[in-house]
This record gives C-alpha cells, sequence and structure tokens, in this order.
C-alpha cells in the first residue's frame, strides 16, 4: 500500500508525557499537513511542510505541540506535557504541488490520542 | 484566508440529487475551490477541484458562478453509503505553498 501511512493508529498516555506521532507520506509528495480533529468537528490545520521547510507553524495549538521533517520524507509531531484536552485524532496529509492538483491532498488513518 | 460558509447539515433520500452550496466572499484570485467527503473514523477524502464554471469527474459536479464567490457540490442520484461530511475548502495552488483549512462541513445523511 503506498499511501499515508501513520503510527501509532491509537496511543493512550498519561497526564505529564510526552507523545510523538509518526507520518510516512506518499514517497513523490513533498507537502505534508497535520491536523487534529475533535469529534464533531473538522480538522484543525497544525503545520505544514515543503520539503524539510516548516511553511507555517503559527497555528500549532501551544508550545508544547512541535512538527519535524528532518530529511523531507516522514514528519513527526511531538506532544509535550500531555493534557486532557489533547485527546483527538491527529491526521497526516501529503500532497504533490506543480501538477495542478496541489489541493488533492492525501490523508492517513489518523492517531487517535487518548490522555487519562 | 478565504473563509468557507456552509449548511451545517442536509437531509436526502436515496436516488435524489443532492446539491450543497458554498460561500466564500474572499476568495482570492489564485484560489481553487476545493471539496472533501469524510466518512466516520476515516481521513477526510478529495472529491473535486475547480476554478471557474463547471467540472465534472466520476463521483461529482462542481458549479462555480462567474464571481466565484460561492460553489455547489452537486452528487447525482446519492446512496447510502453518501452519508458523510462534506467539506468546501478555497486554497492556492501556487508553488509558495498553501494551507488546506477545513471549516465544520456540511453533513449529509442519506435515507432510504
Amino acid at each position: 500500500d503506498t499511501g499515508v501511512s501513520q503510527n501509532p493508529r491509537h496511543k493512550i498516555t498519561k497526564r505529564g508525557q510526552n507523545v510523538t506521532f509518526r507520518c510516512d507520506p506518499i514517497s513523490e509528495h513533498n507537502r505534508l499537513y497535520w491536523y487534529r480533529q475533535t469529534l464533531g468537528q473538522g480538522p484543525e490545520f497544525l503545520t505544514y511542510f515543503q520539503n524539510e521547510a516548516q511553511l507555517e507553524k503559527s497555528r500549532l495549538l501551544s508550545d508544547r505541540f512541535s512538527a519535524e521533517r528532518p530529511k523531507g520524507s516522514f514528519s513527526t509531531l511531538e506532544i509535550q506535557r500531555t493534557e486532557q484536552g489533547d485527546s483527538a485524532m491527529y491526521l497526516c496529509a501529503s500532497s504533490a504541488p506543480g501538477t495542478g492538483r496541489e489541493t488533492e491532498a492525501f490523508f492517513g488513518q489518523g492517531t487517535r490520542l487518548t490522555v487519562v | 484566508l478565504a473563509k468557507t460558509t456552509q449548511p451545517i447539515s442536509m437531509d436526502s433520500y436515496e436516488g435524489q440529487e443532492v446539491n450543497i452550496t458554498c460561500s466564500h466572499n474572499n476568495i482570492a484570485t489564485n484560489d481553487y475551490i476545493t471539496w472533501y467527503q469524510q466518512f466516520p473514523s476515516q481521513g477526510p477524502r478529495f472529491i473535486i477541484q475547480g476554478y471557474k464554471t463547471k467540472v465534472t469527474n466520476e463521483v461529482a459536479s462542481l458549479f462555480i458562478p462567474a464571481d466565484r464567490k460561492s460553489s455547489t457540490l452537486s452528487l447525482p442520484r446519492v446512496s447510502l453509503s453518501d452519508t458523510a461530511v462534506y467539506y468546501c475548502l478555497v486554497a492556492a495552488t501556487n508553488n509558495a505553498g498553501n494551507m488546506l483549512t477545513f471549516g465544520g462541513g456540511t453533513r449529509l445523511m442519506v435515507k432510504p
């Protein structure tokens, strides 16, 4: 399967712990997006990359959130000192610019985080 | 960033045509209009993208008037499996990058 892969699919953590999620985009896609989605709401944009450059990070929810894409391939999203309000689905997506289809992003299945 | 407004929910019956309208009054010249579909516990899935006039693919049609301040997603002859949330987005497709920003979407319920 050459789609967007996210790991883990589910994560349960205790409040105050750090968590890291991984996203492997479709191999030829150089744009990568992170979103958070809570029940009944649309996906909330967090950040995105073009290759290894993080083009927008002002939407990250707090300084506890950070994302990296060191080699322009996979990406990680880290949440430090988790809080119960961080419980949500975290979605990753990738797209391929220059094809006229930049707004066609392919989403992974998401990582569901539960903070207890 | 152009903000979009769409109905919170819609009901339909199997076999009917469904039209979901989205308003985007502040759309910029280089913005495209894109629609996504999302089923529960899955990531959104791209449906269709357009700039002006009409675009049609195997799944849906997208109607965009000349002023581009609104758009209408048309789903022909819906089935129960079309029950989902539909999101309208406007985003640029230039090499400077684009943020795909989702709103609340329209929850479509298709009834038998």
